[in-house]
């Protein structure tokens, strides 16, 4: 038990729409990352929002875009979906910024038919 | 070729073996993160290191900075440590993944 949570749990789509994803970080944890994991891959990077600012972002397009509000939850939003954005998507916290272990949220699986 | 290279992909192992993962990387670190992931998809934090060996129950993590080598290795195996194990590195503040190792351990 990590103290992240990630709603929802499962998600199905169909190409075109728009998805929200949600994370609730620990409390204190001023630093949130998301990442993308494709079947039988390794997460990617996709951004990280420290004190509710956009602090680094991977190889995604801007359709990917995200949230962080000051009670540490945080918001993943995807626009356009694409039949390849079908992947488990997990949030990570952190106190800070740097060498800090991080806690991965359950992960919400995300189907684009 | 990626940045974080682990191996083995997939490993099977009876129950009370001595294993050993190991993850190489080509980018400059902070710290390396050995994380495990079970089949529903949440991810637990195993390991942060930066330098040396860390221990815990029966794992055990190293590094070794001037190789860029790391590894994880798990004494008298159980079934219950079935599980993909996952090396990430931190750079420049975002985590950069391994594709993982895909561990069975039998009874």
């Amino acid at each position: 038990e990590t103290g992240v949570t990630q709603s929802p749990t499962h998600l199905i789509k169909t190409r075109g729409q728009q998805v929200t994803l949600r994370c609730s970080s620990q409390s204190g944890h001023n630093t949130v990352s998301w990442y993308q994991q494709a079947l039988g891959q390794g997460p990617q990077f996709i951004f990280q929002y420290y004190r509710e600012e956009e602090n680094g972002r991977g190889n995604f397009p801007p359709r990917f875009s995200g949230l962080q509000f000051p009670n540490y939850s945080s918001e993943l939003n995807v626009n356009a979906l694409e039949l390849d954005d079908s992947a488990l998507y997990l949030c990570a916290s952190t106190v800070g910024q740097g060498r800090y272990e991080q806690f991965f949220g359950p992960g919400t699986r995300l189907t684009v038919l | 070729k990626n940045e974080v290279e682990q191996s083995p992909q997939n490993l099977t192992a009876q129950e009370g073996e001595f294993i050993t993962i190991n993850c190489s990387y080509s980018v400059g670190i902070s710290a390396l993160h050995w994380l495990q992931q079970h089949p529903g998809g949440g991810i637990v934090s195993l390991f942060m290191l930066s330098s040396g060996k860390k221990k815990h129950g029966r794992l055990i993590a190293t590094i070794n900075i001037q190789e860029k080598h790391s590894s994880l290795h798990i004494t008298a195996s159980h079934p219950r440590d079935s599980a993909v194990y996952i090396c990430a590195v931190d750079n420049t503040d975002k985590l950069i993944f391994g594709t993982g190792t895909r561990l069975q351990v039998f009874p």
